[in-house]
């Protein structure tokens, strides 16, 4: 079974429309992040939750909006979507503090037309 | 990222050892990461060690850890094709908010020859 499973593996869509991610983990683990992943391979945190609770949000534009309905799932909501989105987009989970080993899922790859 | 820097390309024979360079600026993180991404995957746990530790072996995995030059090195004995990907090295360090998260590096692109 897939430890931490993200929906979809590819979204293309265009400029200006809504769209979301979904992640969850089957783990057991607390803590649930995304990153972002551009062209250049730059992984970059955007957001971090414990259960359930937001503890990192980086300098992301309020278009993009988390939600965790529970300490399993965390889904990444974006809203009026910019060419400048266009990215791979992952999930991760781990258990304990913020710098324990974190698990990832295959990625969600973003094309905005 | 700019607090952790690796180079971005290395190509090795098969059946040579690898060695990955990372250098990183935290110098009370308390864990330091080796992730591999294959192309079209997710990032993948290849090992880590606890910064009180000068060395970690793990079957093929060397890591090596000099806290005084904040250097952090992975190598990879008898490198065989199927080691092909891009390794990130990770840190942890103290972000925006207080808490404690993972910083990565830009990837280094593993090439294994025939």
């Amino acid at each position: 079974d897939t430890a931490v499973s993200q929906t979809p593996k590819y979204l293309v869509t265009q400029m200006g429309n809504d769209k979301s991610i979904k992640c969850e983990q089957n783990l057991g683990h607390d803590t649930m992040y995304w990153y972002k992943q551009d062209s250049k391979k730059f992984l970059k945190i955007m957001f971090s939750y414990n259960n359930k609770e937001l503890i990192i949000n980086e300098t992301v534009p309020n278009r993009f909006s988390p939600k965790s309905p529970d300490k399993a799932h965390l889904n990444l909501h974006i809203n009026s979507l910019e060419l400048g989105d266009s990215a791979v987009y992952f999930c991760a989970s781990s258990q304990g503090g913020l710098d324990q080993p974190q698990h990832f899922g295959d990625g969600t790859r973003l094309s905005i037309l | 990222g700019e607090d952790v820097e690796q180079s971005l390309f290395l190509s090795v024979r098969e059946g040579d050892s690898s060695v990955i360079n990372c250098t990183y600026t935290d110098s009370s993180s308390t864990y330091l990461y080796w992730y591999k991404q294959e192309p079209g995957a997710g990032l993948q746990l290849l090992t880590y060690i606890f910064s009180n530790m000068d060395m970690k072996q793990d079957q093929r995995l060397t890591v090596l850890l000099n806290k005084k030059d904040k250097h952090l090195s992975l190598r990879i004995a008898d490198t065989q094709t199927g080691d092909s990907a891009i390794y990130f090295c990770a840190e942890s360090t103290l972000g925006s908010g207080s808490a404690r998260q993972l910083t990565f590096g830009s990837g280094t692109q593993l090439t294994v020859l025939p």
